[in-house]
């Protein structure tokens, strides 16, 4: 069945350091690809999404690519602040009717 | 901007007692979804509803789980019979369409359900 695998947590960078949360994924179909983030005692946020091969998804500063041939969606900013500490879930919907997520990444950021 | 509204924000609950979570879908929005998220685990889906019936649901999604759009407003996930281990954080999630490009769910901020 259609899954997502990301790096496990937790990731722990100084600020102004770089980031990247690796994402693969395996689906049948050509699925939209998101990460979504989860600040303490929130909800689900959804950062950015790519919907075709080859897709950049940009928000905040942050950056990830859908790349078909790797089956990857890997999350990445050049300059991570301590107000991104929070848990970065990547997922993917192949469609339309649910989203499968990954077990989420804790990223905590210290000044 | 609009949201998504759930209520209430937590719920505690004793076993065998049975809970109905709430939520206010964004207005002009056609698809619903519940998720449930397990203290420090993984979000994981749980059903869709489109045109006033199930459209996917699953395998966590059984018997004593029920879904339901009682008015124009509301979208409903009913627990009959609630276990220890449904004790979760309940996501309640809107979209507008399915096609790619405009597709994006929007999630509440939760009903954390506490069965003792």
């Amino acid at each position: 069945g259609d899954s997502v695998t990301q790096m496990e947590g937790p990731v722990t960078l100084s600020e102004e350091a770089c980031l990247t949360i690796n994402c693969t994924y395996t689906a049948t179909g050509y699925p939209s690809l998101f990460w979504y983030v989860q600040y303490p005692g929130e909800g689900l946020q959804l950062l950015l999404k790519a919907t075709k091969a080859d897709d950049k998804g940009s928000n905040k500063g942050f950056e990830a690519t859908y790349r078909k041939e790797t089956t990857s969606f890997h999350l990445e900013k050049g300059s991570v602040q301590v107000s991104d500490s929070a848990v970065y879930f990547c997922a993917l919907d192949t469609g339309g009717f649910k989203t499968i997520f990954g077990a989420g990444t804790r990223l905590f950021v210290k000044a | 901007e609009p949201e998504v509204t759930q209520t209430p924000s937590h719920q505690v609950t004793q076993m065998g007692q049975e809970v109905i979570l709430r939520c206010v879908p964004i207005s002009n929005h056609l698809y619903f979804y519940w998720y449930r998220q397990i203290l420090g685990q993984k979000v994981e889906f749980l059903v869709s509803f489109y045109n006033n019936e199930i459209s996917e649901k699953s395998e966590i999604f059984d018997d004593q789980f029920s879904v339901e759009r009682p008015d124009g407003s509301n979208f409903t996930l009913k627990i009959r019979s609630t276990k220890l281990e449904d004790s979760a954080m309940y996501f309640c999630a809107s979209s507008e369409a399915l096609l790619a490009e405009h597709y994006e769910q929007y999630f509440g901020p939760g009903t954390r359900l506490t069965v003792t």
